[in-house]
């Protein structure tokens, strides 16, 4: 089954806007991390939410968690073209060393 | 900062051979994995690797894979007959686990199977 999928699959913005991005996922989960991969690159890890938590900021991040609706968006605020990239949420159910399984991520382009 | 390594960055080789995918996970990390990524696709897990042995495996990862740690630093994946459809970009990933499970990628080895 699909753990994590984004929304949208792809989002085009202006640079100074806001760009969010949603993901949901279907089983229970003790975090939720965020991640972004520049095209053929790696990927780097942005921001982790624990399942008790219901927001998390870093920077021009924000992070919400709902698990009752088991959904999170990931908020990039006042965007610049270096943001364009891909970005995937990816699911940890075990939190001790236990795989992540990442959604089909949202390819977002900042124009400049 | 401490980041994971891994070579070569782009590997081609012909149906049928073995490969050998090299990573450096961060030195103090306790967990080790791999991932793939078949171009255009969601990144997938294939094995973790805790205590010198494999904790959890995907169903991808079949006989044809193995990992090992030959020695306090390296960790590697071999497939041994490569297939087409083994064409892909491989991510190593390690992860310390103190109260949270934030994994460091490498890079990633592109493997261009003919």
């Amino acid at each position: 089954s699909q753990q994590g999928e984004e929304d949208p699959q792809a989002l085009s913005i202006q640079e100074g806007e806001n760009a969010t991005m949603n993901c949901s996922y279907k089983t229970s989960i003790n975090n939720l991390q965020w991640y972004r991969q520049n095209s053929g690159r790696g990927l780097v890890h942005l921001i982790l939410i624990r399942s008790n938590e219901r927001e998390k900021h870093s920077g021009r991040l924000r992070v919400t968690l709902d698990t009752s609706k088991k959904s999170s968006s990931l908020l990039i605020t006042a965007s610049r073209a270096a943001d364009t990239a891909s970005y995937f949420c990816a699911t940890d159910a075990n939190n001790q060393g236990g795989k992540l399984i990442f959604g089909q991520g949202t390819e977002l382009s900042v124009k400049p | 900062e401490p980041e994971v390594t891994q070579t070569p960055s782009h590997q081609v080789t012909q149906m049928g051979q073995e490969v050998i995918l090299r990573c450096v996970p961060i030195s103090n990390h306790l967990y080790f994995y791999w991932y793939r990524q078949i171009l255009g696709q969601k990144v997938e897990f294939l094995v973790s690797f805790y205590n010198n042995e494999i904790s959890e495996k995907s169903e991808i990862f079949d006989d044809q894979f193995s990992v090992e740690r030959p020695d306090g630093s390296n960790f590697t994946l071999k497939i041994r007959s490569t297939k087409l459809e083994d064409s892909a970009m491989y991510f190593c990933a390690s992860s310390d686990w103190r109260g949270s499970n934030e994994q460091f990628f490498g890079p990633g080895t592109r493997l261009t199977v003919l």
